[in-house]
């Protein structure tokens, strides 16, 4: 099976833009994750997505969204960027959400930088 | 706040064994203990997890203390490709969400 991919990898932005990441899950699985990564505040938790529904969301502000297709396929939104949202974005897909086998797999992530 | 201790870094010689210690003393009963490690410049990577028992597959071990609170994951003959920022998580697995700490850099040296 093909792994977790995202898209663009790479991605320079400036502040007041806005950004759209994509991720498309291993084949079959139907919860995807999102993570940002800074050297400050390591691995952050953005938000879950089972079912085309957000399940759970992290500790971060309004201008960061996503939404899931019925795909599973998924994408997630920052607007207003800050330079504070460089970061690297990484998303992970698992067969289901929660779950006592239910490891998540993680994409490469998409490197954002905001000047 | 992470729920986990780990120490910030440790070096290992290829080909020995290394024991990386996570101490998360106020695990409550049903969580788990989760290890993924991260290479550089990838996103992390499952390596094994467990609830009270030991566990073993074709990455690590993991040996879990009788009152849960420390782990030991054990990689029984580092390589080079070893090398990674290794995150010890408690997690209920009810919730998908991972909380990382800062986890422990290990640097295998020839």
């Amino acid at each position: 099976k093909a792994g977790v991919t995202q898209t663009p990898r790479y991605l320079i932005k400036t502040r007041g833009q806005q950004v759209t990441l994509s991720c498309s899950p291993i084949s079959g699985h139907r919860s995807v994750s999102w993570y940002q990564q800074t050297p400050g505040q390591g691995l952050q938790f953005l938000f879950e997505y089972f079912s085309e529904t957000q399940r759970n969301k992290g500790n971060f502000p309004g201008r960061f969204s996503g939404r899931q297709f019925s795909n599973s396929r998924s994408e997630m939104n920052v607007s207003t960027l800050e330079l504070g949202d460089s970061a690297l974005y990484l998303c992970a897909s698992s067969e289901t959400q929660g779950g006592v086998y239910n490891e998540q797999f993680f994409g490469p992530g998409t490197r954002l930088t905001v000047l | 706040d992470a729920k986990t201790t780990q120490p910030t870094s440790m070096d290992c010689a290829e080909g020995r064994a290394a024991n990386l210690p996570c101490n998360h003393s106020t695990i409550s009963g049903n969580e788990y203990v989760y290890w993924y490690r991260q290479i550089h410049s990838q996103g992390p990577q499952y390596i094994i997890h467990g609830l009270k028992n030991n566990e073993t597959n074709e990455m690590a071990s993991l040996i879990i203390t009788e009152d849960r609170k420390s782990s030991t994951l054990i990689l029984p003959h580092a390589t080079l490709r070893d090398t990674a920022v290794y995150y010890c998580i408690v997690r209920d697995d009810s919730w998908g969400k991972l909380q990382f700490g800062a986890g422990t850099q290990v640097v295998v040296t020839p």
